[in-house]
């Protein structure tokens, strides 16, 4: 199994700024992903964080708004830049080849 | 294009009693099916992971079943307590290697 760090567990941000999210994984991992998760729903993949090179981004998200860092196979960042009250949401990361294992997540308010 | 649906969105059941929640897909060719569980605005905790070519696949008192002919797993919790309750996520990973979400059953158990 695997023990994901995400931080920050939650943070309340004012519109038009960015907000750098970490995760960091026991284990080195070939797989990262991070979600979001809107109250009330289920998960959103927003992009796949790929080792050495640019993240894969699902339809509907882009670099410019989310962009990834994966510089090695233990450590991920997601930013989310330039902020609305849109974006407030849970975003998690998730890491793992087979099986599927979670950060605790960070809860983001925008005002 | 492969759906998953999670039927019924929430389950009330009283403590004690032993229950099973639903999973279906609509695409048989599936890589794995994996159960988390999500606490109220926490990461999701991966409770079992059941490949294709498994029928079930036990954990204390979870047991997890995966008939792909039918395009259903199921959830079995024995002997439900107050502390299972949360919501629960089943997710298909496809030939693709893609994972479909479901959208959750909210389960609560009464003292």
């Amino acid at each position: 199994s695997a023990v994901i760090s995400q931080k920050p567990s939650r943070d309340i941000c004012q519109r038009g700024t960015s907000l750098t999210i970490q995760c960091q994984v026991d284990s080195q991992v070939t797989m990262m992903f991070w979600y979001r998760q809107q109250p009330g729903q289920s998960l959103t993949l927003i992009a796949t964080a790929n080792q050495g090179s640019e993240a894969t981004y699902e339809s509907g998200f882009v670099i410019d708004k989310f962009p990834i860092s994966r510089p090695n196979l233990t450590f991920s960042t997601l930013t989310v830049s330039n902020m609305s009250p849109e974006d407030s949401s849970i975003y998690l990361c998730s890491a793992g080849d087979e099986k599927l294992f979670f950060g605790s997540g960070t809860q983001l308010s925008v005002l | 294009k492969q759906e998953v649906t999670q039927i019924p969105a929430a389950l009330s059941v009283p403590e004690g009693e032993n229950l099973v929640l639903n999973c279906s897909f609509t695409d048989s060719a599936i890589y794995n099916l994996q159960w988390f569980r999500q606490d109220p605005g926490k990461g999701l905790t991966s409770l079992l992971l059941i490949q294709s070519s498994q029928r079930e696949q036990t954990s204390g008192r979870l047991n997890a079943s995966l008939d792909k002919s039918s395009g259903r797993s199921t959830l079995y919790i024995a002997a439900s307590q107050p502390g299972d309750s949360a919501t629960y996520l089943c997710a298909v990973k496809g030939s693709n290697y893609q994972l479909i979400w479901g959208a959750g059953t909210k389960l609560i158990i009464k003292p």
